[in-house]
């Protein structure tokens, strides 16, 4: 089976740099995504890691260890806008492949 | 990137009747998927729906009282049968887009709000 454990809420200051990590354990493993979702909204994707290292665009970093089965989000100058929940997931290779998400991080970005 | 629509948005129903939740995607897609997401919680897979091919369902879920169909590569639906109150839910589609520049990316509509009294 496999099961991924992330912080449940995560509250931040305006312009400052937050850090969200995920633990997993899977059978197989095809990459850690990380996906974003506001309140009324769908997830949109943020970035994915295949390979150990990080992963950059814009604000946003995306970390991982394989040997470890870790990974995290670094937000970086975090806006008021990046209030969400973040959600690590991994692939289900039987599940066609299909996303596993963990129980998500609600971000709070305040003044 | 896909751009995926579900009707309805939302839905009011009753306990014991059913609802068909439409899926519609711009592009071809192998693999569609659904989700259920209850508010303020993960995203829970129902089942991986392939196009001429039956659905493979998750641990919990059955065809009975989720049946889906896929006809093409860019429809399918789920049904919510004989529903209850525990059936109260946000139900998202969501498809792998081939075409992407990112392979593991996948792509969601915009949910069904689904409310049973």
């Amino acid at each position: 089976g496999q099961s991924l454990e992330q912080p449940s809420e995560v509250t931040a200051v305006e312009g400052a740099i937050v850090q969200i990590n995920c633990t997993y354990q899977t059978s197989g493993f095809y990459g850690l995504s990380w996906y974003q979702q506001h309140d009324g909204g769908a997830p949109t994707f943020l970035s994915y890691n295949a390979l150990d290292g990080l992963e950059e665009t814009g604000r946003f970093s995306s970390f991982l260890s394989r040997s470890d089965s870790y990974g995290y989000l670094l937000l970086q100058e975090l806006q008021m806008k990046d209030s969400a929940s973040y959600f690590c997931a991994v692939r289900d290779g039987d599940s066609g492949y299909a996303l596993n998400f963990g129980k998500g991080t609600s971000l709070l970005v305040t003044p | 990137s896909a751009v995926i629509s579900q009707k309805p948005s939302r839905d009011i129903c009753q306990r014991g009747t059913s609802l068909t939740i439409q899926c519609q995607v711009d592009s071809q897609v192998t693999m569609m998927f659904w989700y259920r997401q209850q508010p303020g919680q993960s995203l829970t897979l129902i089942a991986t729906a392939n196009q001429g091919s039956e659905a493979t369902y998750e641990s919990g879920f059955v065809i009975d009282k989720f049946p889906i169909s896929r006809p093409n590569l860019t429809f399918s639906t789920l049904t919510v049968s004989n529903m209850s109150p525990e059936d109260s839910s946000i139900y998202l589609c969501s498809v792998e887009d081939g075409g992407s520049s990112s392979y593991n990316e996948q792509f969601f509509g915009p949910g069904t709000r689904l409310t049973v009294l």
